[in-house]
């Protein structure tokens, strides 16, 4: 886990601004995701990305939108187009991207909590 | 797609106690099911994981059975204490496998 950093830590938007979300791995990962957290609704996929410059779409990703030009960075950008961005975001990495044939699994980093002002 | 229920979403256990935790899966395709534990305000940090080759999978005082024919999967602690206080959150590897889909989480407190 300490190989996943996100920064920041804590981050405040004003409504109609575009903020972006930093998540840097240095585990030599594949594959990367960024959850969001609600209070009681679990973690949804908001994206992820099997390869460098590549990336799907997870059940949630309208409002949002990423880059992975990098191995080890893959930041999310939260539009003004999300209507209640107010959340947790946790970012993961996994050494591969086939879950079901690999032993690896998911590692997440430490969260930035965004509050919408 | 994927869709992962969990129940139940709170338990209120006495120290020593067991807790069990249930999840059900949609997707037969679905071979790789892990358990978060995540406390408050930190990261989920994985406890224990199985895969559709077993059936059941033991560390220590937490153990995961699996039943692919019903497709649920359950999480056992023994002998909690009350450092096992957290929530609690299953998964389960989609289709592709390239990514997982997870329950709403169950809130564990323990009582000592």
């Amino acid at each position: 886990d300490g190989g996943i950093t996100q920064s920041p830590k804590y981050l405040f938007r004003k409504e109609g601004q575009n903020v972006t979300l930093s998540c840097e791995q240095n585990l030599n990962h594949d594959a990367m995701y960024w959850y969001r957290q609600d209070p009681g609704q679990g973690l949804r996929l908001i994206y992820y990305s099997q390869i460098v410059n590549d990336f799907q779409k997870g059940d949630i990703a309208e409002g949002y939108s990423v880059s992975r030009e990098k191995k080890e960075s893959f930041p999310l950008t939260v539009t003004s187009a999300q209507k209640n961005p107010t959340a947790f975001y946790l970012c993961a990495s996994s050494m591969g991207a086939d879950l079901l044939t690999r032993t690896d699994t998911q590692y997440f980093g430490p969260g930035t909590r965004l509050t919408v002002l | 797609g994927e869709n992962v229920e969990q129940h139940p979403s709170t338990l209120s256990v006495q120290e020593g106690d067991s807790a069990v935790i249930k999840c059900t899966y949609s997707d037969s395709a679905s071979n790789y099911f892990p358990w978060y534990k995540q406390e408050l305000g930190k990261r989920p940090q994985l406890i224990i994981d199985i895969r559709s080759n077993v059936g059941e999978k033991k560390d220590q005082r937490i153990a995961v059975t699996l039943n692919k024919t019903a497709k649920h999967f359950s999480l056992h602690i023994t002998e909690t204490q009350p450092e096992d206080s957290a929530v609690y959150f299953c998964a389960a590897a989609n289709q592709a496998g390239t990514a997982l889909i997870f329950g709403k989480g169950t809130t564990l407190s323990v009582s000592s």
